[in-house]
């Protein structure tokens, strides 16, 4: 399985809105309803954001949501804060959840 | 609160071996499945393996550039996942984390324990 292919830098103002998006192909995004998103902090390990395209783990804020269509899935941050400065990565697993394959991230800067 | 405590990492020369671990609490370890990612210094994530719970089989799986050189196992009785890493080549540099693995998703990670292959 190749990478998934996102943007390697987006930037937003505080209050505004980004959407960082994640290309696939039919074999992993466009196949499957696990995509998931994760959250990292310099120095620190990923933390889970989205999971299954759109359900926000307990603690998430809502300001974070995920979408999919075809062979892409976007996550939007809205009303942008500081603390979301961050690297983002999508991620595809198959039905089994064996075969996972992660894009190669995505820099967000609160300008 | 999950708990996730990998150990292990060091220094290794090329084509050798090691072995890192994880210990897991918080959780009921022996119904989860687990996987392994890592991460090259200043470079994005990449998926290692995993093995699913024994009640699924405890069956594993692993990415191309690993399949063959690195097994995961699990000692439910010890809440204790590990990774053994054989032939090790310089770009398996990386930190190693061990994760949760909930619909197709890594849940929860530790803190990751870094592997430096080199001469």
């Amino acid at each position: 399985q190749s990478a998934l292919t996102q943007p390697a830098s987006v930037s937003g103002s505080p209050g505004q809105s980004i959407t960082i998006s994640c290309i696939g192909t039919s074999s992993d995004i466009g196949a499957y309803n696990y995509v998931s998103w994760y959250q990292q902090h310099p120095g620190k390990a990923p933390k889970l954001m989205i999971y299954e395209v759109s359900n926000r783990p307990s603690g998430v804020s809502n300001r974070f949501s995920g979408s999919k269509s075809g062979n892409t899935a976007s996550l939007t941050i809205s009303g942008l804060q500081a603390e979301d400065e961050a690297d983002y990565y999508c991620s595809s697993c198959t039905s089994s959840n064996t075969l996972c394959v992660f894009g190669g991230g995505t820099k967000l800067t609160v300008l | 609160e999950v708990q996730l405590v990998e150990s292990g990492g060091g220094l290794i020369k090329p084509g050798g071996s090691l072995r890192v671990s994880c210990a897991a609490s918080g959780f009921t370890f022996s119904n989860a499945w687990m996987s392994w990612v890592r991460q090259a210094p200043g470079k994005g994530l990449e998926w290692v393996g995993l093995i699913k719970s024994k009640s699924y089989g405890a069956t594993t799986d692993y990415a191309a550039p690993v399949k063959g050189r690195f097994t995961i196992s699990r000692d439910d009785s010890k809440n204790t996942l590990d990774l053994q890493m054989n032939s090790l080549k310089t770009e398996d540099t990386a930190v190693y984390y061990c994760t949760t693995v909930h619909s197709g998703s890594n849940s929860y990670w530790g803190q990751g324990t870094l592997v430096t292959v080199s001469s």
